[in-house]
Order: C-alpha cells, then structure tokens, then sequence
C-alpha cells in the first residue's frame, strides 16, 4: 500500500498568518491516466471530514480560497494563506491513485497560538 | 442537497454482528460509487471497503476481508456494512463516503463500540 506521511502532525498557528501542511508518498501518485488522485481532507472538532482539495489543487465548491493545494510527484503542499478562528481542526491528506485502499496521511491538528 | 445518513451503530460484544446503514438523498445514488471509511476513537482516517454502481464489484481492507460485506440497494438509496465477528480492534465511528475523485461527501458517522 502506498504510505502517506504528513508534517508537521502538529502545527500552532497566528491568527491572519499562513499556515502550510507537507504530504509526502511513498510513490509517485500520477495515474496512468495522467491524472494524480491527491486530496486534502478538513476535520473540525466533533465533525466528519469535509474535503477541501481534489485532484492536488482543485478547490471544492464553498472553500475559501485562502486554501490552497499544491505538487507533484510525491511532494504536496496544502497552505492557508490567512488562518481563521474556523480553521481549527485536523487535516489529512488522502491518495486515491493507487486503491484499494484508499490511503491517508497521519492528520496535522492546526491550531491557534 | 446531498446528505448521507448513517445508522446501525451500538454496542456489540466480541464476536457479534451488526448492519450498519447509509441512506443517501439529494443525489442520483445509482451513478456513484460508494465506500466506508472508519475512524477510531482519537485515531486518524482508514479506509474499509468500496462498492461500485450496480453493487458488482466490492473491495475491502485486509483487516476486515472475509468478516465485513458491502451492499447497496439502489431502490432505495441506501448502501450497508454487514459486520460479523466483531473485534475490539473494529471500534470506531464508521463514515459512509460517496466518490467523486475521491470523498467528496462524508456521512455524519455512527460510532461501533465492540466491548464486553
């Protein structure tokens, strides 16, 4: 299975900074067909996951585009370019390129200073 | 709007069985592919099996291969987790996931506790 390794697993962030998470693979995640099946997933405190970002950098209906997701490869990067309040929680990445199963990062809890 | 609802969850002692239950609206339920994703207590997210439309093709995690079923009934909606011979180690809140490149609508979840 493909192994998803985030850093940092925490992060204490300042109001109105940015803010930005690492997801290595343990393999490159471009599918055959061309396409690379990174997603970044959002879990607030007592909620289920919400997903953020398809497809490496492809914003989901409703997400702020102080989100963001970039890479390539085995390397990706979600950032937030001005954390909020409401942006507390844990974030996971996800590959879906190579499943079953699907596989997902350890979670980096992003909170405030 | 698309909203999934879990249902099913509880107690079970070792060794028991449970159904758990998706009911799916707001969405054409037939045209997606369909997966469970669970989530132990404070632990992260682990992926558990997937079905595909019409419920012909079914994959599952090595941890729950040959105790754990994935079913739909596309009549009415609604996707099922059919898990015997539970274990301690099964308890978590368990996600229904719809699959649109990957995720894109969680359920609320239903927590199974496997306890004596």
């Amino acid at each position: 299975d493909v192994v998803m390794t985030q850093s940092p697993l925490s992060l204490p962030v300042t109001l109105g900074q940015p803010a930005s998470i690492s997801c290595r693979s343990s393999q490159s995640l471009v599918s055959s067909d061309g396409n690379t099946y990174l997603n970044w997933f959002q879990q607030r405190p007592g909620q289920s996951p919400r997903r953020l970002i398809y497809k490496v950098s492809n914003r989901d209906s409703g997400v702020p585009d102080r989100f963001s997701g970039s890479g390539s490869g085995i390397d990706f990067t979600l950032k937030i370019s001005r954390v909020e309040a409401e942006d507390v929680g844990v974030y996971y990445c996800m590959q879906g390129t190579y499943w079953p199963p699907w596989t997902f990062g350890q979670g980096t809890k992003v909170e405030i200073k | 709007e698309v909203q999934l609802v879990e249902s099913g969850g509880g107690l079970v002692q070792p060794g028991g069985s449970l159904r758990l239950s998706c009911a799916a609206s707001g969405f054409t339920f037939i045209s997606y592919w369909m997966h469970w994703v669970r989530q132990a207590p404070g632990k992260g997210l682990v992926w558990v099996s997937h079905i595909n439309s019409d419920g012909s093709s079914t994959t599952y995690a090595d941890s729950v291969k040959g105790r754990f079923t994935i079913s739909r009934d596309n009549a009415k909606n609604t996707l099922y987790l059919q898990m015997n011979s539970l274990r301690a180690e099964d308890t978590a809140v368990y996600y229904c996931v719809r699959n649109d490149w990957g995720g894109d609508y969680w359920g609320q979840g239903t927590l199974v506790t496997v306890s004596s």
